[in-house]
């Protein structure tokens, strides 16, 4: 069966430094979105993608952050300036509109 | 705004059954997901309930009851690899938003 799959899984970085994480999508999936997950936290909502535009996004993807594909296949979730609180593990989903999500394995993404 | 309630931690024996409950409250509702998070892993897509009454695949199954805003997840036959945690989300109606918001999740611990 097919899969997310997402790289790489574990980045660490100095604060203040970008990041850029890389998800490749099942190929048949239309809408793509980003989710992070603090530890030890729910799993939240950072933004959707479909169509090669975002189609929502939640109030933590600010101006930090940006999405793009940009060769039709890779999604990419960039995120300037890191902060200490942006350690978490970053998941990509995809999906078929309104059908359940499938997600990547997730990068930890370590901030020192 | 969606608040989704459900239990932070629960215990079972090996072989027993399981009921793990989920409550919410949502600006319309759109779908009900259960996944399955084992600890420094993915979400796995468990089970999607729309309409009210119970979904069954193998030993787990799912209910629905829309006008309590009410959902379980039953398993059966635990097994040990079944602990880890446990996410009810669900999908608002607004906008035609296919962004499900995620529970807390409840840890599931199966003992011998």
């Amino acid at each position: 069966e097919p899969e997310v799959t997402q790289t790489p899984s574990h980045q660490v970085t100095q604060m203040g430094q970008e990041v850029i994480l890389r998800c490749v999508p099942i190929s048949n999936h239309l809408y793509f979105y980003w989710y992070r997950q603090i530890l030890g936290q729910k799993v939240e909502f950072l933004v959707s993608f479909y169509n090669n535009e975002i189609s929502e996004k939640s109030e933590i993807f600010d101006d930090q952050f940006s999405v793009e594909r940009p060769d039709g296949s890779n999604f990419t979730l960039k995120i300037r300036s890191t902060k200490l609180e942006d350690s978490a593990m970053y998941f990509c989903a995809g999906g078929q509109g309104n059908q359940p999500q499938h997600f990547g394995d997730g990068t930890r993404l370590s901030i020192l | 705004g969606q608040n989704i309630d459900q239990p932070t931690e629960m215990t079972a024996t090996e072989g027993a059954i399981v009921q793990i409950n989920c409550t919410y409250q949502t600006s319309g509702f759109n779908g009900l997901f259960w996944y399955q998070q084992h600890a420094g892993e993915a979400p796995t897509f468990l089970s999607y309930n729309v309409l009210d009454g119970l979904e069954e695949k193998g030993r787990f199954s799912s209910f629905l009851s829309r006008s309590k805003g009410y959902s379980y997840l039953l398993l059966k036959e635990l097994q040990m690899k079944d602990s880890a945690s446990y996410l009810c989300a669900v999908r608002g109606a607004s906008g035609g938003s296919y962004i499900p918001t995620f529970g807390r999740g409840t840890s599931l611990i199966v003992h011998p």
